[in-house]
């Protein structure tokens, strides 16, 4: 089973700064199914990147993501108030998913 | 544009077989590109993937909840169901269901909440 942790498990910064948010698998895992999900409270998450550096639809172009192997890295650049939620990656492997507990973007 | 909505009991009893339905509008559910999933999330708590099944019926579980869990497919209404045996309070959080793929889950629906308590 792949475990994937994320790090940290809250970052603090203000609008205007950049974001560096980390995923890091337990074994080496395919890029190409590394995603990156946005929540916001009371609603459900919602894709942002898929294959670790391509932005789903709708994604902002400030958000990218890049990594390989084992670690995997999320970055907002010039965070707007919109961004602060809680980001999770998600990994797919073998007919199964796992996801990462989550990093809390806050102002 | 595909949508999903989950539908449920929202309060149970311990022991219970907790039973979910998600319909499925503007697309078939038996698009042989898609799968579905359900995942929960206790609340202020983290995601947890609990199973998929295919086009095809084919299915899968996550190992820690196989045991209690069935995923299955209703084609003529166009919905996913999910059953969870002897649930526990343990077992309460906010259930999603939602289109998967290789690539990630695209489509959600809003969630509906499950409370288990005696």
């Amino acid at each position: 089973e792949i475990v994937l942790t994320q790090s940290p498990g809250t970052l603090s910064l203000s609008p205007g700064e950049r974001a560096t948010l980390s995923c890091r698998a337990s074994q080496r895992v395919s890029s190409s199914y590394l995603s990156w999900y946005q929540q916001k409270p009371g609603q459900a998450p919602r894709l942002f990147i898929y294959g670790a550096s391509n932005r789903a639809t709708g994604t902002p172009d400030r958000f990218s993501g890049s990594g390989s192997g084992t670690e995997f890295t999320l970055t907002i650049n010039s965070l707007e108030p919109d961004d602060f939620a809680v980001y999770y990656c998600q990994h797919y492997t073998s007919s199964a998913y796992s996801f990462g507990q989550g990093t809390k973007l806050e102002i | 544009q595909v949508q999903l909505q989950e539908s449920g009991p929202g309060l149970m009893k311990p022991s219970q077989t907790l039973s979910l339905t998600c319909t499925v509008s503007g697309g078939s559910i038996k698009s042989y590109s898609d799968w579905w999933s359900w995942i929960r999330q206790p609340a202020g708590k983290g995601l947890e993937w609990i199973g998929l099944i295919y086009a095809s019926g084919n299915t899968n579980y996550n190992p820690s909840l196989k045991s209690r869990v069935t995923i299955s497919v209703d084609t003529s209404r166009n919905q996913l169901s999910l059953k969870l045996s002897s649930v526990t309070a343990a077992d309460t959080a906010i259930y999603y269901c939602a289109r998967s793929m290789v690539r990630g889950m695209d489509v959600w629906g809003k969630g509906t909440t499950v409370t288990v308590s005696s």
